[in-house]
């Protein structure tokens, strides 16, 4: 089946500090890949995303490259501020079928001290 | 308003009690969901509309009813509900359901927070 594994939190970090947070999934077919972000007491949005292999979804500073060969889809960035603290949570989608549904990740929470 | 709205933000009920929860999209959306989020469990997907027609029922139990009436509204009616139902409800639009080269990115709402007592 389809499913999304990544690293349990909470990651706590000092502002500048390089953050990676690890997701590997598996799934039939070819799946795309969405890091969303949930800041406290709102929704979740999307953060990036990449639709094939090697494909590098960027934005805010944050990246992740779709990786084929270790089923992977890490987030990363280089200096992390305050206002990124937030949940972070890794999801896959495969095309096919009614809906095309999203499945995530438990999420990540990840807190940057000043 | 702009995007996905959602009210109540927060809600308390009895296990007898019957509410119902709102969702509004401003963005001319044509696809909408209800996902629940718990404590340390991955978000659950539990129905979709699209074009105002239900297309996806996760296995949801009875006491979950969900009604579409148009393209921008989506409700969740509850009626006695147990305490295991307390959790995050999110609400999401897309353009449609489709394929990585349409507009099928979800764009959520706020969550209405749901205690049951």
């Amino acid at each position: 089946g389809n499913s999304v594994t990544q690293m349990e939190g909470p990651v706590t970090l000092s502002e500048e500090a390089f953050l990676t947070i690890n997701c590997t999934y598996t799934a039939t077919g070819y799946p795309s890949l969405f890091w969303y972000v949930q800041y406290p007491g709102e929704g979740l949005q999307l953060l990036l995303k990449a639709t094939k292999a090697d494909d590098k979804g960027s934005n805010k500073g944050f990246e992740a490259t779709y990786r084929k060969e270790t089923t992977s889809f890490h987030l990363e960035k280089g200096s992390v501020q305050v206002s990124d603290s937030a949940v972070y949570f890794c999801a896959l989608r495969v095309y096919g079928g009614a809906t095309n549904k999203l499945i995530f990740g438990t999420g990540t929470l990840l807190a940057v001290q000043p | 308003e702009t995007g996905v709205t959602q009210t109540p933000r927060h809600l308390v009920m009895g296990m007898t009690n019957k509410k119902s929860l709102k969702c509004e999209q401003h963005l001319g959306h044509n696809a909408m969901y209800w996902y629940k989020q718990s404590a340390k469990k991955p978000l659950e997907l539990m129905f979709v509309y699209s074009l105002e027609e239900r297309v996806e029922n996760n296995s949801v139990p009875s006491r979950f009813s969900p009604e579409c009436p148009n393209s921008s509204h989506l409700f969740l009616h509850l009626h006695t509900l147990q305490p295991e139902d307390s959790a995050l409800y999110l609400c999401a639009s897309s353009q449609a359901i489709g394929t990585p080269t349409v507009g099928d990115t979800q764009y959520f709402g706020p969550g209405t927070r749901l205690t049951v007592l």
